[in-house]
């Protein structure tokens, strides 16, 4: 069974401070990770997508990937009350479309 | 509005009878995928079609339930004779399809049996 695993959480931090996510993989043929946040009673976002090992930057949010590993992380620096929300980790595998979801980490950034 | 498009937003029905969901891909996708997100549960595949064709529905439950996407038109995904146990968020999401495989999605139709 293909399975990703996020940290359970609830993770709790301080507006402006650093939010770590993190996330593993159990299928090494998969090759294309994807971050998405979901707020409460809404549809998941596609805030991140990583493809190769190493960091990928968007303004505030860094994703990282080692396939190694099989670990994936999103950072998000200078955490925002508005960054409250569950983040879901989602692999895709050699089929190429189908997404594995994490269970998700809810995430409350305290102002 | 160029995103995904379900309806509807809310559905609600009695113990036997079908459900049907609808879903318009963003403009320029041409590939939809249903998820379903049961309370307290991660999303989970369940079909990928293209248009007239369905490619995976490996996530669908063997009964019950279809997904079809027509030349014209949205996708439907319906679900026969619903039990309670189908309550759950559905969410469609869409990919351009031409080899990238980010997915886009829905607002989702979340589906009450009672």
């Amino acid at each position: 069974q293909k399975e990703v695993e996020q940290n359970s959480g609830p993770l709790s931090v301080p507006e402006g401070a650093i939010a770590s996510l993190n996330c593993t993989y159990s299928d090494r043929g998969s090759q294309s990770f994807f971050w998405y946040r979901q707020y409460s009673g809404k549809s998941p976002e596609l805030i991140m997508s990583i493809y190769s090992n190493g960091d990928k930057e968007d303004g505030r949010f860094t994703a990282q990937l080692n396939k190694a590993s099989q670990y994936v992380s999103l950072l998000i620096r200078d955490s925002q009350p508005s960054d409250s929300a569950t983040y879901l980790c989602a692999g895709v595998g050699g089929s190429n479309y189908k997404l594995t979801f994490g269970k998700g980490t809810l995430l409350t950034v305290n102002p | 509005n160029a995103g995904v498009m379900q309806n509807p937003r809310h559905l609600v029905r009695r113990r036997g009878q079908e459900a049907r969901l609808r879903c318009s891909p963003m403009k320029g996708h041409s590939h939809v995928y249903w998820y379903r997100q049961l309370p307290e549960e991660g999303l989970k595949f369940m079909v990928y079609l293209q248009k007239e064709n369905i490619i995976d529905e490996s996530g669908m439950p063997k009964e019950r339930f279809s997904a079809e996407f027509p030349k014209e038109g949205p996708s439907i995904l319906r679900i026969q004779q619903v039990v309670r146990g189908d309550s759950a968020a559905y969410f469609c999401a869409s990919s351009p399809g031409t080899g990238a495989v980010e997915q886009y999605f829905g607002p989702g139709t979340r589906l009450t049996v009672t």
